[in-house]
């Protein structure tokens, strides 16, 4: 299986911060990678698709780049609606995986 | 916009059959993957399977003897049965439409599944 492995964990931050996130893959799996928003009580949400496609109707601000084994997500000016698991996922190979997420919280 | 709502029983004893239901509102199953995945509490999210609208599946291998999805020939809904339960299988269980083989865009807003006697 292609292990997904997210850092950090836990980010604390401020409204209008810069955020990062990154997703490493176990093995290349080239620009097949997701990431999705999850909030309490919420459907997950998907954000990015092919590592840096933003899904229609997702807010300018996040962004996602990388390629092979490195990820990241960025949030340019975290909103308050910001605060959330974060979760990549590859689909290159089977079975699916995803990785175990980063929460983003409030500083 | 497609909505999908989990249902069925919050609570299985261990050795039976666990059964959900998947209802696909805004739209119908064809096209797409319909899918399933679980996030045990404290753990990572799990993908289960998936099933095309023709019925053809693709699951996971740790639990491809146990695991089962089907649609409904209505096309409205789909379904899980994951058998021989045991506390390892609590988890939240959400069902997901898939881009075909690759990420879910759409999921529901989960269920929880505890396995307890």
């Amino acid at each position: 299986d292609i292990q997904m492995t997210q850092s950090p964990s836990t980010l604390s931050a401020s409204v209008g911060d810069r955020v990062t996130i990154t997703c490493r893959a176990s093995q290349i799996i080239g620009y097949w990678l997701a990431w999705y928003q999850k909030r309490p009580g919420k459907a997950p949400k998907l954000l990015i698709y092919k590592a840096s496609t933003l899904e229609s109707g997702v807010p300018s601000r996040f962004s996602g780049s990388g390629y092979g084994t490195e990820f990241t997500l960025t949030i340019s000016s975290l909103q308050p609606d910001d605060f959330a698991t974060y979760f990549c996922q590859q689909y290159d190979g089977y079975p699916l995986t995803f990785g175990g997420g980063t929460k983003v919280e409030i500083k | 916009q497609v909505q999908l709502q989990e249902s069925g029983p919050g609570l299985v004893k261990p050795s039976e059959t666990l059964s959900l239901t998947c209802t696909v509102s805004g739209g119908f199953i064809n096209n797409y993957y319909w899918g399933w995945i679980r996030q045990p509490p404290g753990k990572g999210l799990e993908w289960l399977g998936y099933i095309t609208h023709t019925g053809s599946a693709n699951y996971n291998p740790s639990l491809t003897r146990r695991v089962t999805i089907s649609v409904d020939t209505s096309k409205t809904h789909f379904s899980l049965n994951l058998t021989s339960v045991n506390a390892a299988d609590t988890a939240v269980y959400y069902c997901a439409r898939f881009m075909e083989w690759s990420y879910p865009d759409s999921w529901g807003e989960g269920t929880l599944v505890t396995v307890s006697s």
